[in-house]
């Protein structure tokens, strides 16, 4: 089956300590986006990628990093200096590259910092 | 960043009842308006969309009204059923844009 998978579903971090989440696709999508969703506050943009070994920021990109190596693989890093890092994480995937097609979501990771 | 305005924030239906959310935009350059559906601990997945060159789009029971003119796009939902309850993202986006704005959500329940 084509889908888009994230791992792990839950993550716990301490203070202090970088953690890395995985996005893989085996849709054949150019274009892949890393998104934060809060209660109340939408989706919001980390970071995107349109093609491999290119990627752009988005809206709140402070305190995250991304690689895109390979075209099927999206990692974010949440680093110790995002101050407010417990959320949930969606990666997405788009059929296009120009933002103007359907996107397709992961199941996404929630992150507790303890 | 351009912004999708969406309403109401909650809503609450009975079982057979119509669900309407609305959103509002700014950016006549956007020309794709997806809605997307969430459930609970899930990821949105798309639920049906519409371009500006027709005013409606229906697919079951959930319809998109288009108005242009107006720079509106609302989401009906007919016969509203409990396993319609969830969280519904409208967002927009334009050729080149790279990036769709999404509205901030409306929280859906359904008693039955």
């Amino acid at each position: 089956d084509g889908g888009i998978t994230q791992s792990p579903k839950y993550l716990f971090r301490k203070e202090g300590q970088n953690v890395t989440l995985s996005c893989e696709q085996n849709l054949n999508h150019d274009a892949m986006y890393w998104y934060r969703q809060d209660p109340g506050q939408g989706l919001r943009l980390i970071y995107y990628s349109q093609i491999v070994n290119d990627f752009q920021k988005g809206d709140i990109a402070e305190g995250y990093s991304v690689s895109r190596e390979k075209k099927e693989s999206f990692p974010l890093t949440v680093t110790s200096a995002q101050k407010n890092p417990t959320a949930f994480y969606l990666c997405a995937s788009e059929t296009g590259t120009s933002g103007n097609n359907e996107q397709f979501f992961g199941p996404g990771t929630r992150l507790t910092v303890l | 960043q351009q912004q999708v305005k969406q309403s109401p924030q909650s809503l609450i239906v009975q079982k057979g009842g119509i669900s309407i959310i609305n959103c509002a935009y700014e950016n006549t350059a956007f020309d794709y308006f997806p809605w997307y559906q969430q459930f609970p601990g899930k990821g949105p997945a798309l639920l049906i969309a519409i371009r500006p060159d027709v005013s409606e789009k229906k697919e079951g029971r959930f319809t998109i009204s288009f108005n242009k003119s107006a720079k509106q796009f609302s989401l009906h939902i007919m016969d509203s059923q409990p396993g319609d309850s969830a969280t519904y993202f409208c967002a927009a986006s334009s050729m080149g844009s790279y990036i769709p704005t999404f509205g901030r959500g409306t929280s859906l329940i359904v008693h039955p």
